[in-house]
């Protein structure tokens, strides 16, 4: 059972256009979100977050939206740059019950951002 | 300050042999998770150390154990292997684990492939 899904498996989107990466999460129990983003031969690197309590966090070209009711969250990059081209991974994180906490992912959409 | 750093980067074994894969984390983070990334399941959560303590394991058979040093490296072992464990296998660290404030920080993986 996929907790974290991302529909799309692939964006396309012109330089300078806006990108939107959507999320869906099945369990309620998620109290924070990360996005992650993935270049060929390395390992994914922390992007942006969000905590349940929030419906929106930006950080410059990057804008986290939460819609709980929907278990929905989205990913806006503004504008995309062809150096955002990337394979993009939701995860969700809920405490295991000791002291600890456990990502689960989605399984990634891969970016394109044509010049 | 160096990154997490994963050896060996790529790994040939054949079905039923056992490897051991190593993550030094970044110094002075304490927390060490695994994760498997395959082309079908995404990136899944194996487990995670803490103080040389196991403190959260994933849906993964026994054949997957790890363990974590004092100076906070860890090593993933896998004894008999199957062609399904061919996969890149990320190690993440972070400060204490807690997502929430201590966002983690991958390595670039180590590529498994069995024969």
């Amino acid at each position: 059972d996929q907790q974290v899904k991302q529909n799309s498996p692939s964006l396309s989107v012109q330089e300078g256009r806006i990108s939107i990466l959507n999320c869906d999460y099945t369990n309620s129990m998620f109290d924070y979100f990360l996005w992650y983003k993935k270049y060929p031969a390395e390992g994914p690197t922390f992007l942006i977050s969000i905590s349940s309590i929030k419906d929106k966090n930006e950080d410059g070209r990057f804008t986290v939206f939460l819609n709980k009711s929907a278990k929905h969250l989205s990913l806006h990059i503004v504008p995309s740059q062809p150096g955002d081209s990337a394979v993009y991974f939701c995860a969700a994180s809920a405490d295991s019950g000791a002291g600890s906490y456990q990502l689960t992912f989605g399984k990634g959409t891969k970016l394109s951002v044509i010049p | 300050k160096a990154g997490v750093t994963q050896t060996p980067r790529y790994l040939i074994k054949t079905r039923g042999q056992q490897v051991t894969l190593s993550c030094s984390p970044i110094s002075g983070h304490r927390s060490v998770s695994w994760y498997q990334q395959t082309p079908g399941q995404g990136l899944q959560f194996l487990f995670e150390y803490f103080s040389e303590t196991q403190r959260n394991k994933g849906n993964f058979p026994g054949r997957f154990s790890g363990r974590q040093f004092s100076n906070s490296r860890s090593e993933m072992n896998v004894s008999t292997l199957e062609l399904g464990d061919s996969a890149l296998y990320l190690c993440a660290s972070s400060l204490s684990g807690i997502v929430s404030y201590n966002e983690q920080f991958f390595g670039p993986g180590t590529r498994l492939t069995v024969l």
